[in-house]
C-alpha cells in the first residue's frame, strides 16, 4: 500500500497554544487531502477536504478559522489547530488521495494524538 | 440520515471460528464503493477489502471476503479462521459517485474480540 507519514505522532500542549500536524504522501502525489478527526471510542469524522493549491472545504460544524489547512504541494498538507482547548483533544488522521484512478484505494496516515491540557 | 450503519458495537468470537461483521449503507448513487478497514489499538487504519457497486463478484482478500448484497444494500465483512491478531475495531466506509472529492463516510465501527 501507499506510504503516508504524519508528524508528530503524539503531542501534548497547553490550552491556548497552536499545534501543527504534517501529513506527507511519500510515494505518490496527492491532489486531494482529507483530514479526519476521531474522538475516543468513536468513528472517523471528516473535517475538511483540500485540493492542492486551493482553499479547503470544511464539513458542517468545523470552524475553518480554528483548523487551518494548507495543501501547498502534492506531497505535503498541514493541519494547524489554533488556540487549542481541551475539547480539541482527539486523534487526527490525514488521508491523501491520488488524482488519477485509484478509486478502489484510500490510504491513511498513522494519525496524530493531540492532548490539550 | 446515517449513510453507513454498523449495528454490532461489539463481537466476541472464539479463535479459529469465522465471523461476520454487518454493514448496511444508504445511497441513491449508482456508482459507489465500499471499504472495510481494521483499526488496532495503535490507531492506524489498515485497508482490508474493497467492493465496487458494479462488481458482480464478491471481493475476497485472503481470509477476508465481502458479502455484497446490492438489493439489500449490505456489505458484510466475513473473516474466516479468526486469529488473536484480528482483535481490533473494524470500520465499514462508503465512497459515493465517480466525480468530485469522493470522500469516505464511515460507520460507527464494531469492536471485534477474538478469544483464545
Amino acid at each position: 500500500g501507499a506510504v503516508v507519514s504524519q508528524h508528530p505522532s503524539r503531542v501534548i500542549c497547553k490550552s491556548g497554544t497552536s499545534v501543527k500536524i504534517e501529513c506527507r504522501s511519500l510515494d505518490f502525489q496527492a491532489t486531494t487531502m482529507f483530514w479526519y478527526r476521531q474522538f475516543p471510542k468513536k468513528s472517523l469524522m471528516l473535517m475538511a477536504t483540500s485540493n492542492e493549491g486551493s482553499k479547503a472545504t470544511y464539513e458542517q460544524g468545523v470552524e475553518k478559522d480554528k483548523f487551518l489547512i494548507n495543501h501547498a504541494s502534492l506531497t505535503l498538507s498541514t493541519l494547524t489547530v489554533t488556540s487549542a482547548h481541551p475539547e480539541d483533544s482527539s486523534f487526527y488522521i490525514c488521508s491523501p488521495k491520488p488524482g488519477q484512478g485509484s478509486y478502489n484505494e484510500q490510504f491513511f496516515g498513522p494519525g496524530t494524538r493531540l492532548t490539550v491540557l | 440520515a446515517q449513510k453507513i450503519t454498523q449495528t454490532q458495537p461489539g463481537m466476541f468470537v472464539q479463535e479459529k471460528e469465522a465471523v461476520t461483521l454487518d454493514c448496511t449503507y444508504d445511497t441513491s448513487d449508482q456508482s459507489y464503493g465500499l471499504f472495510w478497514y481494521k483499526q488496532p489499538s495503535s490507531g492506524e487504519m489498515i485497508f482490508l477489502i474493497y467492493q465496487g457497486s458494479y462488481d458482480e463478484q464478491n471481493a475476497t482478500e485472503g481470509r477476508y471476503s465481502l458479502n455484497f448484497q446490492k438489493a439489500r444494500k449490505s456489505a458484510n465483512l466475513v473473516i474466516s479462521a479468526s486469529q488473536l491478531g484480528d482483535s481490533a475495531m473494524y470500520f465499514c466506509a462508503m465512497r459515493e459517485g465517480s466525480r468530485g472529492a469522493q470522500k469516505l463516510v464511515f460507520g460507527q465501527g464494531t469492536r471485534l474480540t477474538i478469544n483464545p
